[in-house]
């Protein structure tokens, strides 16, 4: 696609379900990176992968969250048992290569959970 | 522990003059700056860079000055035009300890520019 595409572009769960997210980066970008943005506060590093190389995970808030890219592609986000504190929006993004510096990381839509 | 910091929730412009936009970081192994715009139920889109070896940079309406020494970093834009209302965000990137790239937000300031 032209663009990072992320479903669903809105979800309303109920405290305790099991929440996922999809994206589905910039054909040809190695780099894929989940952030959030609660309410008030500014976007929050979550995971980022970078081609076959071991994700960083090292944003993740707690061991409820988890992220998986398959086929160096389309990326996963699931949120276990989830909690009001959850509720944000999560966006995805993706670079060439590293997106380091002068490489842009685009950004998708994002994906707004409330969970009540 | 914010590492890149907007203290300015919010600042409103005249159209057609200047709009000053902050940020401060505390990390000094942050190698590039960059500002990105956000409007309402979009995700965020880059607007400008600048690198740590300088201290400008300048791309039409939009310019970006860093003081190393002071850790700050403003964004100038001018002149303002009511398009330009959005939420700017402030980021730093660097190279962590594992060998990745990251790429750390501030709060945002929210722009708005009146006709």
């Amino acid at each position: 696609g032209a663009g990072v595409s992320q479903s669903p572009s809105n979800k309303v769960t109920e405290k305790g379900k099991d929440v996922e997210l999809r994206c589905d980066p910039i054909s040809g970008h190695t780099a894929l990176y989940w952030y959030r943005q609660s309410l008030g506060q500014g976007l929050e590093f979550l995971i980022y992968f970078q081609g076959n190389s071991a994700p960083d995970k090292s944003g993740l808030p707690s061991d409820r969250f988890s992220a998986e890219r398959t086929g160096g592609s389309v990326s996963t986000l699931t949120i276990q048992r989830t909690q009001q504190e959850d509720s944000a929006v999560y966006l995805c993004a993706s670079s060439l290569t590293s997106g380091r510096g002068r490489n842009t990381i685009y950004f998708g839509e994002g994906s707004w959970l409330t969970v009540v | 522990d914010q590492q890149v910091k907007q203290n300015s929730p919010s600042l409103s412009v005249q159209e057609g003059r200047i709009s000053i936009l902050n940020c401060d970081y505390t990390n000094s192994m942050f190698d590039y700056f960059l500002w990105y715009k956000k409007y309402p139920a979009e995700g965020p889109t880059f607007l400008i860079s600048i690198s740590s070896i300088k201290d400008k940079n300048e791309d039409g309406r939009f310019t970006v000055f860093l003081n190393k020494s002071a850790k700050h970093l403003s964004l100038h834009i001018v002149p303002s035009q009511p398009g330009d209302s959005a939420v700017y965000f402030c980021a730093a990137s660097f190279v962590s300890g594992a060998g990745s790239y990251q790429l750390t937000f501030g709060k945002g300031t929210k722009l708005s520019v009146i006709p």
